[in-house]
């Protein structure tokens, strides 16, 4: 059990163009979703919180009217990079948890790798 | 705020040798230790957790130790092989929003 589709997994566009990442969890309720990034050789970096039916949560230094997110029931969370540009290209994360406790695993979708020409 | 160390950053072992690395954790109410395994390219996975009530798990050749007075972890591998070469991580939740801070990551290989 506890699977987390992300789609799609490799994006590939010209700058300016948004693009938009969905999380999915299958086969359980998600109320609360991650968005994390991940730069070549370095470790995942918590972009922001996303909570079912209210604001997300961001970190420190991510810019919340760039990434827009969005979590409208509760097994769906979209991320979306708006005017993407060269030094937005990373490999994007999302992970699930069933409820917000601090001794539960996250579970991992398989990564979106974006790349802005 | 929060923060996770994790040391070495790259460890190179024999095959068949043991591996260990280490992290330390600042949020003294994280009651939970999540280790992932992440191949190139590919999601981070669970690899063994092991929570605040005990102070050692054991999965086959992994293992995770916890002293919750120093505030460390651990992850043990023993009789690595190639396929355990991979980038690991460890992680401690926020007790209060349960989002996972990471540490910096460990290479391993395991040269066969």
């Amino acid at each position: 059990g506890a699977v987390v589709s992300q789609h799609p997994s490799r994006v590939i566009c010209k700058s300016g163009t948004s693009v938009k990442i969905e999380c999915r969890s299958l086969d359980f309720q998600a109320t609360t979703m991650f968005w994390y990034r991940q730069f070549p050789k370095q470790s995942l970096m918590l972009m922001a919180t996303s909570n079912e039916g209210s604001k997300a949560t961001y970190e420190q230094g991510v810019e919340k009217d760039k990434f827009l997110i969005n979590h409208a029931s509760l097994t769906l969370s979209t991320l979306t990079v708006t005017s993407a540009h060269p030094e937005d290209s990373s490999f994007y994360i999302c992970s699930a948890i069933r409820e917000v406790r601090g001794n539960q695993p996250q579970h991992f979708g398989d990564g979106t790798r974006l790349s802005i020409l | 705020g929060e923060n996770v160390e994790q040391h070495p950053s790259t460890l190179s072992v024999q095959e068949g040798d043991s591996a260990v690395i280490k992290c330390t954790y600042s949020d003294s109410a994280s009651n939970y230790f999540p280790w992932y395994k992440q191949e190139l390219g590919k999601r981070p996975q669970l690899i063994i957790d092991i929570r605040s009530n005990v102070g050692e798990k054991k999965d086959q050749r992994i293992a995770v130790t916890l002293n919750k007075t120093a505030k460390h972890f651990s992850l043990h591998i023993t009789e690595t092989q190639p396929e355990d070469s991979a980038v690991y991580f460890c992680a401690a939740p926020s007790s209060n929003t349960g989002k996972l801070i990471f540490g910096q990551g460990t290479t391993l290989q395991v040269k066969p």
